[in-house]
Parts: structure tokens; C-alpha cells; sequence
């Protein structure tokens, strides 16, 4: 069992270039969450997805979109990227309804230049 | 507005020393969650500890420990007898129930350093 893999591991990424991370779980968890992680700040959730076919705004969308077409995908895209967006980025999940924990990916650390 | 506030920055202890991680929590919510994670240097995020509001028990497993206490609204962590692969950032964190979305208000995280 892989639990929640993130695709890539590291990227350095030119200012302007769009880029796709990718995340996929294989638990059949319904809820899946994308959150950067940056020094001093913690971990800050950017979208979330509550369900296939759903998806909802964190405390810092901007500058991101996801998508959910179906349970076990929950890629994250920056349109056009930006060097404020050099970040750690993590995938989360969580079954379903109730106050259960989320489980964690790895994380991508992600460049911008 | 939720908020978690972790005050300690830092914490460097010797080996076998007890410590403890404070958490302080802001919210308007009566049912709430709160979470303890572990990030060791490998970067990866582990699960500890889920304490719901209803339930002020004390919890303890192995040499962790946990100190849940809604009159000072706060979620402390204690190590006992600390060892170096304690070493980590350790986060505390506040589930928002409001839209059911069960989304994670993270605290900034304290860096235990546990030397030899």
C-alpha cells in the first residue's frame, strides 16, 4: 500500500512557466487537501476537495487551482509561477465525514526562479 | 477566527531530559479537534496524537504524553526522557468544523533539538 504518493519529489521552475503537481492516494479517501509548508509559517492549506467533483478555497489560493475528477487524484497547478510560490507543497487526505486525522505525502520542494 | 500559537521557536535539550511543546488554540467553535504531527528531518509529516473537545483526559503513550486543558485552552506536549530521533519539528494543529471541511489550522511549529 503507497498510501498518498506526490510527484515530482524537487523542481526548480523558471518565473512564468505553468507546472502540475501531481498526487495521487490510494486509500480511497474522500477528502484531500493541498498545503504549503514555508519557514516560520507553518503548514497553510491552498485548496482543499471535501469529495470527488468538489473542490474549495484555503487560506492561500491565489496563484494555484486543483481539480478532482475523480477519488484518488488531486493534481495542483500554478498557471503562471511566481518566486513567492518556492515553497514545500504536501498532499493530504482524510476518509471521509468525522474529525479524523489527515495522513501526508511526501512533499514537493518547489523552486521558482 | 481560529488560530494555534506555538511560542516556542526552538527547544535544545540533552538526552533524557523531559520536554515539553506548548500549544495554545483560539476557537469560537464547542466541537473542535486538535492534532500533535511529527516532521523529522526526512520531511515527512506523522500523525501523533487526534484529542477531540469532549474528552479532557490526559493521554499517554510510550514516552509521550499529552495535557489537554480547555480552561487555558491549551494542547501541551511532553517528552519524557527524551531521546536524539525525538529531534523534529512538531506541529500543533486545530481542525475547522465550521463548513465541515475538517481543515487543518497549523501552529508554526517548534524545532526540538536533542543532543548526545
Amino acid at each position: 500500500i503507497a498510501g498518498i504518493t506526490q510527484a515530482p519529489t524537487s523542481q526548480i521552475l523558471a518565473a512564468g512557466r505553468r507546472m502540475t503537481l501531481r498526487c495521487t492516494q490510494d486509500m480511497r479517501h474522500n477528502a484531500m487537501y493541498w498545503y504549503r509548508q514555508d519557514l516560520g509559517l507553518g503548514l497553510r492549506l491552498i485548496h482543499y476537495s471535501n469529495t470527488a467533483g468538489t473542490t474549495g478555497k484555503g487560506e492561500v489560493p491565489d496563484g494555484y487551482s486543483v481539480s478532482r475528477a475523480n477519488t484518488d487524484d488531486f493534481p495542483l497547478t500554478l498557471a503562471s509561477a511566481v518566486p513567492s510560490q518556492t515553497s514545500v507543497y504536501f498532499c493530504a487526505s482524510r476518509p471521509g465525514q468525522g474529525f479524523n486525522e489527515q495522513f501526508f505525502g511526501p512533499g514537493t520542494r518547489l523552486t521558482v526562479l | 477566527a481560529q488560530k494555534v500559537t506555538q511560542a516556542q521557536t526552538e527547544i535544545s535539550v540533552v538526552e533524557k531530559e523531559d520536554v515539553t511543546l506548548d500549544c495554545v488554540y483560539e476557537t469560537r467553535d464547542t466541537t473542535y479537534y486538535l492534532f500533535w504531527y511529527k516532521q523529522p528531518p526526512s520531511g515527512e509529516l506523522v500523525f501523533l496524537i487526534r484529542r477531540n473537545s469532549f474528552d479532557e483526559q490526559n493521554e499517554i503513550s510510550g514516552r509521550y504524553s499529552w495535557n489537554f486543558q480547555k480552561s487555558t485552552s491549551s494542547f501541551n506536549f511532553t517528552i519524557t526522557a527524551s531521546q536524539v530521533v525525538d529531534s523534529a519539528v512538531y506541529f500543533c494543529a486545530l481542525s475547522d468544523a465550521i463548513y465541515n471541511t475538517d481543515k487543518l489550522i497549523f501552529g508554526t511549529g517548534t524545532r526540538l533539538q536533542v543532543f548526545p
